[in-house]
């Protein structure tokens, strides 16, 4: 059974503050993503990447960085966390061959206050 | 880069009824198209996918399509139960050195009433 887990289901963090998002996945996959999710406007893609130390900006990269020293482990950085990142944040994965299913994390909801 | 749009927003249909929710893509190189659904406070999962050499697929009471000259594609739900009660979201993968990015549309908040 795929797990793709994320470090925390809720985070409260103040403005200014430099916030880490774990996610860890444990079916040796190559491509690792970061989605916000908000009301109305879906699934917005951050950061994806297909290897380690491989990344690529998605549709709003803008005041977040990503790491990924180790297959397994994606992480999301908001360097200086502001109100406008309070939101759900989704980790997927899946394998690099033939384009196939993704899978999602719990999802962690951060409150930037 | 690749631009994915679903239509409607919301839809609510009567128990037993079909559901049809649309999608459009912009890139005519995507070669994957998923459908997940999302039920209230749980993660999204994947519930069928079609890919770009097929134009068909179905799975019981869910059905996709893919126009791929048109560059749109469809679920369908047929004789639609209260627990298909989700939002529903339509993706597509692009090609060209981003292998397996997944980029989805909007939602659809699929109400069914009993």
């Amino acid at each position: 059974d795929v797990k793709v887990t994320q470090s925390s289901r809720y985070l409260v963090k103040r403005t200014g503050e430099k916030v880490f998002l774990e996610c860890v996945q444990d079916m040796d996959h190559e491509n690792m993503f970061w989605y916000r999710q908000d009301p109305g406007l879906g699934l917005r893609l951050i950061y994806f990447s297909y290897d380690v130390k491989m990344k690529e900006k998605g549709d709003i990269p803008e005041g977040y960085s990503v790491s990924r020293e180790k297959k397994e482990r994606f992480s999301l950085i908001l360097e200086s966390a502001s109100t406008n990142q309070t939101s759900m944040y989704l980790c997927a994965s899946s394998s690099r061959q033939g384009n196939t299913e993704a899978f999602f994390g719990q999802g962690t909801r951060l409150t930037v206050v | 880069g690749e631009n994915v749009e679903q239509h409607p927003s919301t839809l609510s249909v009567q128990e037993g009824d079909s559901a049809v929710i649309k999608c459009t893509y912009s890139d005519s190189a995507s070669n994957y198209f998923p459908w997940y659904k999302q039920e209230l406070g749980k993660r999204p999962q994947l519930i069928i996918d079609i890919r770009s050499n097929v134009g068909e697929k179905k799975d019981q009471r869910i059905a996709v399509t893919l126009n791929k000259t048109a560059k749109h594609f469809s679920l369908h739900i047929t004789e639609t139960q209260p627990e298909d009660s989700a939002v529903y979201f339509c993706a597509a993968t692009p090609y060209g050195g981003s292998q397996g990015n997944l980029i989805f549309g909007k939602g659809t908040k699929l109400s069914v009433k009993p």
